[in-house]
């Protein structure tokens, strides 16, 4: 079965930087587009970054443009989200979700890791 | 990148139908049949119910269905049960490889 296990998270101050990771089984990784979205607590869900099955095509929400970078390592089944200029606003649950291969879907989705950004 | 518009909350009897509207613009739900649901209940990840606007994943009761009119999106649920009480998400593809999602609608089964 799919599984998506997401770590990383914790408690930084505003400025800093943290990295996320997702160790994805289950499934062919390198044959899946992924994502990564979060959730500020007791908030709706936000779409954050995306990245191609190969890296080669990465996007990013405006609201981490230039701050957030994805990549993944697919002989290690990982994905990666590296976080930069930490702001408050950041601080949510982040989920890394499966792309359902040529359907524009997210459709498998872990758990999350809790980023809390504070002083 | 704005999000779509849901309804807060909507709720209904047991065995009830009920429909939460989706509403975006040409440049996402209208333009685009990539259109998703997810159900999410409190503390647990989201679960993929529709995708591509009205196709049911493997193992998802045929009593969730969806549709699309121009620049709105709807999931209806059929014989409304308790286990359906949830948080409900829309999702649009919106082009260039970004994604965008509804604020979010909170079922209760009265």
């Amino acid at each position: 079965q799919v599984q998506l296990v997401e770590s990383g998270g914790g408690v930084v101050q505003p400025g800093r930087s943290l990295r996320l990771s997702c160790a994805a089984s289950g499934f062919t990784f390198n044959s899946h587009a992924m994502h990564w979205v979060r959730q500020a607590p007791g908030k709706g869900l936000e779409w954050v970054a995306f990245i191609s099955y190969n890296g080669g095509t990465k996007s990013f929400a405006d609201s981490v443009k230039g701050r957030f970078a994805i990549s993944r390592d697919n002989s290690k089944n990982t994905l990666y989200l590296e976080m930069n200029s930490l702001r408050a606003e950041d601080t949510a649950v982040y989920h890394c979700v499966r792309d359902l291969s040529t359907k524009y879907t997210l459709d498998y989705w872990g758990q999350g890791t809790l980023v809390t950004v504070s002083p | 990148q704005s999000a779509l518009t849901q309804p807060a909350s909507v709720s209904g009897s047991p065995g009830q139908s009920i429909t939460i509207s989706c509403t975006g613009t040409s440049s996402d739900i209208g333009g685009y049949n990539y259109v998703s649901w997810s159900q999410q209940h409190p503390g647990k990840a989201p679960k993929l119910m529709i995708y591509q606007v009205s196709n049911r994943p493997s193992g998802v009761s045929n009593r969730f269905s969806g549709s699309k009119s121009g620049n709105t999106a709807s999931l209806t649920i059929s014989g409304l049960q308790a286990e359906d009480e949830a948080d409900y998400y829309c999702t649009s593809y919106t082009g260039n490889s970004t994604w965008v999602f509804g604020g979010g609608t909170k079922v209760t089964v009265l």
